[in-house]
């Protein structure tokens, strides 16, 4: 069965740092890929996704994120981030005749 | 403004009473789904449904009932043999089932809380 990892339960950074957070999957074919994100007690916001094409994928917010089959990763990046961006983020992958697989989630919190 | 609608966005239960939680959607999605999330965790399938009077089992669906009568709406029932239904519920919607990589999308969630 597919499954997806976000490695990190909780990260800290300071505002105007760089961020990356991680997520793997594990599936044979290249799947779907999605990033979301959640604030306290509300659903989730789309931020990109990658169906095929270029690896490197730009979404909203400022955020990107880059797919590497090799690690079947496809970890979210900002090279800059600012307080409003404090929240839950989903991994979440989608494979040809199957439903949504979410991880577990990363919850970001950002120093002033 | 397009989107879906998830009510009450609070709601309490008693021991032993069966609630409903509503979605609609005016997306014209096929596929429409629930999720349960608790404090601190990922999100479980509940239920989906990738047309109209036709539904499916997710990875929990104990305890919970679904009905798909229109397009636009989706429905869950909590039932009083869910026996910890206290979480956060969203319901979601994409253009199509399982056969494409069509984006989910989500409504603002329903906190149910048992009382």
């Amino acid at each position: 069965a597919q499954s997806v990892t976000q490695p990190d339960i909780h990260i800290t950074v300071s505002e105007g740092a760089s961020l990356e957070l991680r997520c793997n999957y594990s599936y044979g074919a290249t799947p779907y890929l999605f990033w979301y994100v959640q604030s306290p007690g509300q659903g989730l916001q789309l931020l990109l996704k990658y169906f095929s094409g270029d690896t490197l994928v730009q979404g909203i917010k400022g955020f990107e994120a880059e797919f590497k089959r090799s690690q079947s990763s496809f970890n979210l990046r900002k090279p800059s981030v600012h307080w409003s961006d404090a929240a839950e983020y989903f991994c979440a992958v989608r494979n040809y005749g199957q439903n949504f697989v979410f991880g577990p989630g990363t919850r970001l919190s950002v120093l002033p | 403004d397009g989107g879906i609608t998830q009510s009450p966005k609070y709601l309490f239960r008693k021991e032993g009473q069966n609630v409903t939680l509503s979605c609609e959607q005016n997306l014209n999605h096929d596929a429409m789904y629930w999720y349960r999330q608790d404090p601190g965790q990922g999100l479980r399938l509940i239920y989906y449904s990738q047309i109209v009077n036709d539904f499916q089992k997710g990875d929990i669906a104990e305890g919970y009932s679904v009905s798909r009568e229109k397009k636009e709406s989706f429905p869950l029932t909590v039932t009083s043999a869910q026996k910890n239904p206290t979480a956060f519920y969203l319901c979601a919607s994409s253009i199509g089932g399982g056969n494409s990589g069509n984006t989910i999308y989500f409504g603002e969630g329903s906190w149910l809380t048992v009382v």
